[in-house]
C-alpha cells in the first residue's frame, strides 16, 4: 500500500499570510503514460463533509479560489494557500489515486495565529 | 446540481450487519466510478471502497472480505453491505462521486455522510 505522508499536522497562520502543507507518497504516483501524478487535495472544515480542491496535484478544482495552489511530482507534493482568509481555516487533506487502496495523509488543520 | 445522499446509518451491535445506501442525482450515475470513504469519530479520513464505472471493486484491507460495494445504475443507487461489523468502524460513512469512469480518479463531490456506530 502507498502511505501519504503529511507535514506538519498543524500550523496556524496570519491572516494574508501564506501557508504551506507538504505530502509525501512512499512511492511515485506519477503515472508515466499520461505524466499525470495521481495526487488529489481536499479540504475539511469543522462539521461538514470534505471537499476537492485541486487533483492531478496542480489542477484547481472549478470554483476553488485561485490563493490555493497544488505543485509538486513523483513523491512530494505541496499545497499552498497563498494569502490565508479566515473562510480558510479547515483540515487539509491529500490522497492517492493512482493505486488502491487509494490512501489519504492524515491531514494538516489549519488555523488562524 | 449534483446530490449524493446517504441512508441506512444506525446502531448496530459487534458482529451485526448493515447496508448503506446512497441515492444519487444530477449526474450520469452509471458512466462515473463511486466511492465510500469514512471517518471516525474526531480522526482523518480513511478510504473505504470503490466501484468503478464498470463492474470492477477494490476494499481497504481493513474492509476485505467483510464489506462489500455494489451499484444499481437503473435506481441510480450506490450500496455498501457491511458485515461482522466491529467497534472500529464506527465513523460517518461518506458517499462521494469520482471523476470519470475510471477507479483511479479523484473523488469531485461527497454527500454529507451517515453515521453507523458499532456498540453494545
Amino acid at each position: 500500500d502507498i502511505v501519504m505522508t503529511q507535514s506538519p499536522d498543524s500550523l496556524a497562520v496570519s491572516l494574508g499570510e501564506r501557508a504551506t502543507i507538504n505530502c509525501k507518497s512512499s512511492q511515485s504516483v506519477l503515472y508515466s503514460s499520461s505524466d499525470k501524478n495521481f495526487l488529489a487535495w481536499y479540504q475539511q472544515k469543522p462539521g461538514q463533509p470534505p471537499k476537492l480542491l485541486i487533483y492531478g496535484a496542480s489542477t484547481r478544482e472549478s470554483g476553488v479560489p485561485d490563493r490555493f495552489s497544488g505543485s509538486g511530482s513523483g513523491t512530494d507534493f505541496t499545497l499552498t494557500i497563498s494569502s490565508l482568509q479566515a473562510e480558510d481555516v479547515a483540515v487539509y487533506y491529500c490522497q492517492q489515486y493512482y493505486s488502491a487502496p487509494f490512501t489519504f495523509g492524515g491531514g494538516t488543520k489549519v488555523e488562524i495565529k | 446540481e449534483v446530490q449524493l445522499v446517504e441512508s441506512g446509518g444506525g446502531l448496530v451491535q459487534p458482529g451485526g450487519s448493515l447496508r448503506l445506501s446512497c441515492a444519487a442525482s444530477g449526474f450520469t450515475f452509471r458512466t462515473y466510478a463511486m466511492s465510500w470513504v469514512r471517518q471516525a469519530p474526531g480522526k482523518g479520513l480513511e478510504w473505504v471502497s470503490v466501484i468503478c464505472g464498470g463492474t470492477s471493486t477494490y476494499y481497504a484491507d481493513s474492509v476485505k472480505g467483510r464489506f462489500t460495494i455494489s451499484r444499481d445504475n437503473s435506481k441510480n443507487t450506490l450500496y455498501l453491505q457491511m458485515n461482522s461489523l466491529r467497534a472500529e468502524d464506527t465513523a460517518i460513512y461518506y458517499c462521494v462521486k469520482g471523476g470519470s469512469t475510471s477507479c483511479n480518479g479523484h473523488m469531485d463531490v461527497w454527500g454529507k455522510g451517515t453515521t453507523v456506530t458499532v456498540s453494545s
